[in-house]
């Protein structure tokens, strides 16, 4: 069975940037059936898409986020990572990795992993 | 982009009750519409794909249905487990995605 672990600080001062990894364990990065992203969800809202890599290439971000992401995969380590520049408070959330089928569903999702932006 | 309304917002029902939960899209988004549940202090899980088909493990109380603009989740009988927030999302727009704002289901 698939499972998706986040891990990072989950602390990040304002203008840092905020990186975390997502390890897979149960199945192969590198097939050519899926996707992995990266969703957050705000304190007390609702989900929010931030963007998505495949294996061999080939990134993909929410242009709400104004080109401050990057996701990449690294196959020899079985993980994938997320980097969001210059936080602000507004990127205070719960940040989820998960699989995406290329058919555009998101299953399985990770446990979630909480990041606070402050001083 | 396309939007995703759901209604209502929240909605509280009875073990036993059959409810439906409502997502309009902006647009014509043909079955590319994916439905979540999310318990509080755990990561959404996904229910029906594509419109109406069940992912693996959920039970069968669960249905999707809909095409084009308008689709919904149904429960035929509400079981305690069930009382959580439910989700839609869209993948019409892929490498894109969005997110119906979330209907929070409540013990009456």
């Amino acid at each position: 069975q698939l499972q998706l672990q986040e891990s990072g600080p989950g602390l990040v001062k304002p203008s840092e940037t905020l990186s975390l990894t997502c390890t897979v364990s149960g199945g192969s990065i590198s097939s050519s059936s899926y996707y992995w992203g990266w969703i957050r969800q705000p304190p007390g809202k609702g989900l929010e898409w931030i963007g998505s890599a495949y294996y061999s290439g080939g990134t993909y971000d929410n242009p709400s986020l104004k080109s401050r992401v990057t996701v990449s995969v690294d196959t020899s380590k079985n993980q994938f990572s997320l980097n969001l520049s210059s936080v602000t408070a507004a990127d205070t959330a719960v940040y989820y990795c998960v699989r995406l089928a290329t058919r555009g569903w998101f299953d399985p999702w990770g446990q979630g992993a909480p990041v606070t932006v402050s001083s | 982009d396309i939007q995703l309304t759901q209604s209502p917002s929240s909605l509280s029902a009875s073990v036993g009750d059959r409810v439906t939960i409502t997502c309009r899209a902006s647009q014509s988004i043909s079955v590319y519409l994916n439905w979540y549940q999310q318990k509080p202090g755990n990561a959404p899980k996904l229910l029906i794909y594509a419109a109406y088909s069940l992912q693996s493990g959920v039970p069968s109380r669960f249905s999707g249905r809909g095409s084009g603009t308008d689709f919904t989740l149904t429960i035929s009988s509400l079981q305690p487990e069930d009382f959580a927030t439910y989700y839609c999302q869209q993948s019409y727009s892929a490498p894109m995605y969005t997110f119906g704002q979330g209907t929070k289901l409540e013990i009456k």
